[in-house]
């Protein structure tokens, strides 16, 4: 069946430092690819997304490439903030249904 | 614009009890899913519904679980009766257009159950 697969956390680091969340996944068909953002004490809310191979995902200086060939969405961020301490799902849209199907989530925590 | 408003944000209760939250989706969203998030077992999909009718519920756990959609405004998920095991946080999100092009859910700041 579909399914997501994420690093685990926590991610910890410094202010301004390079960051990298892997994600890969299992699916038939041609998903499209998310990742989404919860911050403390909040819903999740959508980050980036990417509907087919190829195509780069950007939103707040965060990026995630769809490579089919990898079956992967790695989010990357080169110089992370404080204010993006949250947990990081990744997840992708089943084709044949309306669902979508979560990774387990990436702590990132990023001190100054 | 409001988002998904759910209630209540926090619910404490003792084993037996019947345990009812509530969702109001955003307007003119087709789509409502419930979802649960733990720390062992993460987000989880528990059901959702399309146009009120339920589509997918192979997510609830067992019989003490039962959501509703009587309207397209408003949702229940019901637990009876309650055990310490279904303390988690409860997720209600809702969309227009879940599927391949789109797939954007928006999530309300959902509902923290302890059974104790």
């Amino acid at each position: 069946g579909n399914s997501v697969t994420q690093m685990e956390g926590p991610v910890t680091l410094s202010e301004e430092a390079f960051l990298t969340i892997n994600c890969t996944y299992t699916a038939t068909g041609y998903p499209s690819l998310f990742w989404y953002v919860q911050y403390p004490g909040e819903g999740l809310q959508l980050l980036l997304k990417a509907t087919k191979a190829d195509d780069k995902g950007s939103n707040k200086g965060f990026e995630a490439t769809y490579r089919k060939e990898t079956t992967s969405f790695h989010l990357e961020k080169g110089s992370v903030q404080v204010s993006d301490s949250a947990v990081y799902f990744c997840a992708l849209s089943d084709p044949y249904t309306d669902k979508l199907i979560f990774g387990t989530g990436t702590r990132l925590q990023v001190f100054p | 614009d409001a988002g998904v408003i759910q209630s209540p944000r926090h619910e404490v209760t003792e084993m037996g009890q019947e345990v009812t939250l509530r969702c109001k989706p955003i307007s003119g969203h087709d789509y409502l899913f419930w979802y649960r998030q733990t720390m062992m077992r993460g987000l989880e999909l528990l059901i959702y519904f399309n146009n009120n009718v339920p589509i997918d519920d192979s997510g609830m756990p067992e019989d003490r679980f039962s959501a509703k959609m009587p309207n397209a405004s408003f949702s229940t998920l019901k637990i009876q009766p309650s055990e310490p095991r279904d303390s988690a946080v409860y997720f209600c999100a809702s969309s227009s257009q879940p599927g391949q092009d789109t797939g954007e859910l928006f999530f309300g700041e959902g509902s923290r159950l302890t059974v104790l």
